[in-house]
């Protein structure tokens, strides 16, 4: 149980374009979601909080507009990044928890901007 | 600010021995800590959690935690060489809200 997706695994875009990323929780009902960003040989860092049905909370530094986070239903949230630049390649990763404060991490997906 | 501290490690251990792995925490106020385990180029994947004082134990890997000194452990006996990763120490950080502070990580060696 607690199985979460993500996808795509990986993604190539070129600078300037728009990618949407996926996290879906298949064998459970995910309350809230999390979208974390983890650069090489860094720990992983908070970018936001999504709850079913409500605006996404950012962390401080994260831009919302660049970063849109949709949570449309209790199983899916996508994180769109918004004209993507070089600076935004990075380790992309999901998590998601039902009532609980457990979070359960998608697979991740590596974005690389050239 | 919350803070969740690590040890960043190498731990080097060898095969079949304990590897220790220690963490310290600011908020007394936290209720619940995890350990994560991930491997290089991998999303983190959970060990185990804790709440309540005292060891908690799940096959080669034991918990321990002391809300009275704010520290949490995970001990992993009889380490093989698939235990090589990064372990993350992870806490509640507002009771009622899920989000989790994470501390960076000791990185583990078991060699053959």
């Amino acid at each position: 149980g607690a199985v979460v997706s993500q996808h795509p695994s990986w993604v190539i875009c070129k600078s300037g374009t728009s990618v949407k990323i996926e996290c879906r929780s298949l064998d459970f009902q995910a309350t809230t979601m999390f979208w974390y960003r983890q650069f090489p040989k860094q720990s992983l860092m908070l970018m936001a909080t999504s709850n079913e049905g409500s605006k996404a909370t950012y962390e401080q530094g994260v831009e919302k507009d660049k970063f849109l986070i949709n949570h449309a239903s209790l199983t899916l949230s996508t994180l769109t990044v918004t004209s993507a630049h070089p600076e935004d390649s990075s380790f992309y990763i999901c998590s998601a928890s039902q009532t609980t404060d457990t979070q359960y991490f998608g697979p991740g997906t590596r974005l690389t901007v050239l | 600010q919350k803070e969740v501290e690590q040890n960043s490690g190498p731990l080097s251990v060898p095969e079949g021995a304990i590897a220790s792995l220690n963490c310290t925490y600011s908020d007394r106020g936290s209720q619940s800590f995890f350990w994560y385990r991930q491997y290089s180029g991998k999303s983190p994947e959970l060990i185990m959690f804790i709440y309540s004082n005292g060891d908690k134990e799940d096959g080669r890997f034991t918990a321990q935690l002391n809300k009275a000194s704010q520290y949490v452990s995970l001990l992993i006996r009889d380490s093989q060489p698939s235990d090589s990763a990064t372990y993350l120490c992870a806490v509640n950080g507002d009771t009622g809200f899920q989000k989790l502070v994470f501390g960076t990580g000791t990185r583990l060696l078991v060699s053959p």
